[in-house]
């Protein structure tokens, strides 16, 4: 069980929107914590695709933003292309086990 | 640009330890400092710990503090990830990333992952 919990999986047509949420508690993002984001294709190593809850290295489209609120952060997927059918990870930092937290993963279908 | 690259696949009999090593290029290695995170087949990931290699400061996860080593070697810009008692449920790919050098930030370039694979 991940201490943030995101959603299995979303989907959506080419073109069109998506949001994933990323959902933890007062001991990690809801005290403050950096949020970031990680793109995974299938049989890949993650990528860094959000760094400091909305922040895009260099060479990430601008079709990926990233947002936080209270305890709680989301990753939007504007344009969706067919490339970005991958698996995304939120990842932050919990004070309770001292230690940096994942999210479960969620799996982006393009239809 | 960062470039990390792994050690390769290892097979292990539970019991055993496994070190895995990451050698570091493109950048001055004790600029930052090195995570390692696990992934099972199929299923998400797992942070491990962290290292400084400026300073060899360590964060290990709760869950493996007992049984994970991290060490740098700056002479050859390489970071290790030594795990012992190995279980059957150890067995995944594990990566070693750059993050910040005085604490665990984003981790922003990613080795290419080494498989560990624990049976009998």
């Amino acid at each position: 069980q991940s201490v943030l919990t995101q959603p299995p999986s979303v989907s959506g047509a080419p073109g069109q929107r998506v949001t994933i949420s990323c959902t933890g508690s007062s001991s990690d993002i809801g005290a403050g914590y950096d949020v970031h984001w990680y793109q995974q294709l299938p049989g890949t190593a993650p990528k860094l695709l959000i760094y400091t809850d909305r922040n895009r290295p260099s060479g990430v489209p601008d079709r990926f933003s990233g947002s936080k609120s209270g305890t709680s952060a989301s990753l939007a997927i504007t344009g969706l292309q067919a490339e970005d059918e991958a698996d995304y990870y939120c990842q932050s930092y919990d004070s309770s086990l001292s230690g940096v937290v994942f999210g479960g993963g969620t799996k982006l279908t393009v239809l | 640009q960062a470039q990390l690259v792994q050690s390769g696949a290892e097979v292990k009999r539970p019991g055993a330890s496994v070190k895995v090593s990451c050698k570091a290029s493109g950048y001055t290695f004790t600029d930052k400092g090195i995570t390692w995170v696990r992934q099972a087949p199929g299923q998400g990931l797992e942070w491990l710990g962290w290292i400084s290699a400026y300073n060899g400061k360590t964060k290990y996860a709760q869950n493996l503090q007992a049984r994970v080593i991290m060490t740098t070697d700056t002479s050859t810009s390489t970071a290790y990830m030594e795990l012992r008692s190995l279980r059957s449920d150890d067995t995944a790919v594990y990566y070693c990333a750059t993050t910040g050098w005085a604490t665990v930030t984003d981790f922003d370039h990613w080795g290419q992952g080494t498989l560990v694979t624990v049976s009998s």
